[in-house]
């Protein structure tokens, strides 16, 4: 079972900042969050993880709260490309399952 | 262009038939995974492969037999399959040290409708 809860779906302008809430409440200490998107029909996409730390890379920024019980994955020009289905995913990389499991997600749509 | 190529990117069968899907990753990665997305579904993981060595089999029907040869390249066998298989069919793949690793490269999958 997936272990994070996300809203079902988004909208936000082209150009402006996407802002994407994650909640996992029960993530224990060593599990990472893992944010992948996937766009219509094509396979999913890694963005970003961190383990508590704030982390940006070229594609988008995650915030994670200082209880790591939610993140939010920023984007922050957003254009019409982004559009898609973004997983917000917890995973333990230590002595893990090795299991990246995928819930439902949420549909961005980034509207011109 | 994820360095994941999967072939046939479409495939149409009918349920007594038996095709290939295969898998190849340019990456030099040692874990390979097959993941199925039906319509409207989330990706369920059917196949994990580590150094070639099958190590999960998330309880997939038997209809579906995977192989992996070499670290580069995953096959899922199809045999006997049903109108409910049809779905699209995803390969993935990553490099696993002295943990797992979270960071999957996927390929663009393939398109099965068993009619």
């Amino acid at each position: 079972d997936a272990k994070t809860t996300q809203p079902p779906s988004m909208d936000c302008a082209e150009g402006r900042a996407a802002n994407l809430p994650c909640n996992h409440s029960t993530i224990s200490g060593n599990e990472y969050v893992y944010w992948y998107r996937q766009i219509h029909s094509q396979g999913p996409q890694y963005i970003i993880h961190g383990l508590k730390n704030n982390e940006t890379n070229e594609m988008a920024s995650l915030i994670i709260t200082e209880d790591r019980k939610s993140s939010t994955l920023i984007l922050p020009h957003a254009t019409l490309r982004d559009t898609a289905v973004y997983y917000c995913i917890v995973f333990l990389t230590q002595g893990g399952s090795e299991k990246l499991v995928f819930g439902k997600g949420m549909k961005l749509t980034v509207n011109p | 262009e994820t360095g994941v190529t999967q072939t046939p990117r479409h495939l149409v069968m009918g349920m007594t038939n038996k095709k290939s899907l295969k898998c190849e990753q340019h990456l030099g990665h040692n874990a390979m995974y097959w993941y199925k997305q039906s319509a409207k579904k989330p990706l369920e993981l059917m196949f994990v492969y580590n150094f070639k060595e099958q190590t999960e089999n998330n309880s997939v029907p038997s209809r579906f037999s995977p192989e992996c040869p070499n670290s580069s390249h995953l096959f899922l066998h199809l045999h006997t399959l049903q109108p409910e298989d049809s779905a699209l069919y995803l390969c993935a793949s990553s490099q696993v040290t002295s943990g797992a690793s979270g960071e999957l490269f996927f390929g663009e999958g393939s398109r099965l409708t068993v009619l």
